[in-house]
């Protein structure tokens, strides 16, 4: 098993635009966290996925946002008419059904001009 | 609530002298400590982690940090740093299988 991955890991667009991200998280690993993280800050919880299930979601996730995880295998993180305000490092992470760790993919970082 | 305070945004240090990063968090519940490391445009790594036990944890890279429960504080220490130490360390705390809640970061520089 190779860790979690991520796609693209760069990803230029304009304002207005719709972009999309995928996961992949390491097999066997039931729960899945999206982080989105602005320069010069920590980390930020957007929301995350028990298998299938959307359990929590932040208030930083606004309605231009949608996740999903419909096999409880990859996730997608959507975000629809981009602005320039979107423009972050957005991470994803997983862990096993009842580990307090949570391993990190590379990230995908979004520049939106 | 919980929160995580790094008290320091930048600590320079010259090359095989010692460091600490400071962490203090704020939580009405056991909780579980992390401290990762992130290199220039990769995702974050761990370095060590308290889940519970013997309250000085090691971990990788020769660094090592102490939970102190009535300080609330979990420092990161490494008694001699390299070059390659240079990268952004963030403390995290989470009260199991909830998402993490990190700190803003400390930029650690190592000078040659």
């Amino acid at each position: 098993d190779t860790g979690v991955s991520q796609d693209p890991r760069h990803k230029i667009t304009k304002r207005g635009q719709n972009v999309t991200f995928r996961c992949d998280p390491i097999s066997e690993h039931n729960r899945l966290y999206w982080y989105r993280q602005t320069l010069g800050q920590g980390p930020e919880f957007l929301t995350y996925f028990q298998n299938e299930a959307q359990l929590e979601k932040s208030r930083l996730l606004s309605d231009r946002f949608s996740a999903e995880r419909p096999k409880g295998s990859f996730s997608t993180l959507e975000i629809q008419r981009t602005e320039q305000g979107d423009s972050a490092m957005y991470l994803c992470a997983s862990s096993l059904p009842g580990g307090n760790e949570q391993f990190f993919g590379p990230g995908t970082r979004l520049t939106v001009l | 609530a919980q929160s995580v305070t790094q008290l320091d945004s930048q600590v320079p240090v010259f090359e095989e002298a010692p460091v600490e990063l400071r962490c203090n968090y704020s939580s009405s519940v056991s909780v579980y400590l992390f401290w990762y490391v992130q290199y220039p445009n990769q995702g974050l790594q761990l370095l060590l982690k308290y889940l519970s036990g013997s309250t000085l944890v090691k971990g990788i890279n020769g660094f090592e940090a102490e939970f102190n429960k009535s300080q609330t504080s979990f420092h990161l220490r490494k008694p001699s740093v390299h070059i390659s130490d240079t990268a952004e360390y963030f403390c995290a705390v989470h009260s199991g299988n909830t998402p993490l809640v990190f700190g803003k970061g400390t930029r650690l520089s190592v000078i040659a």
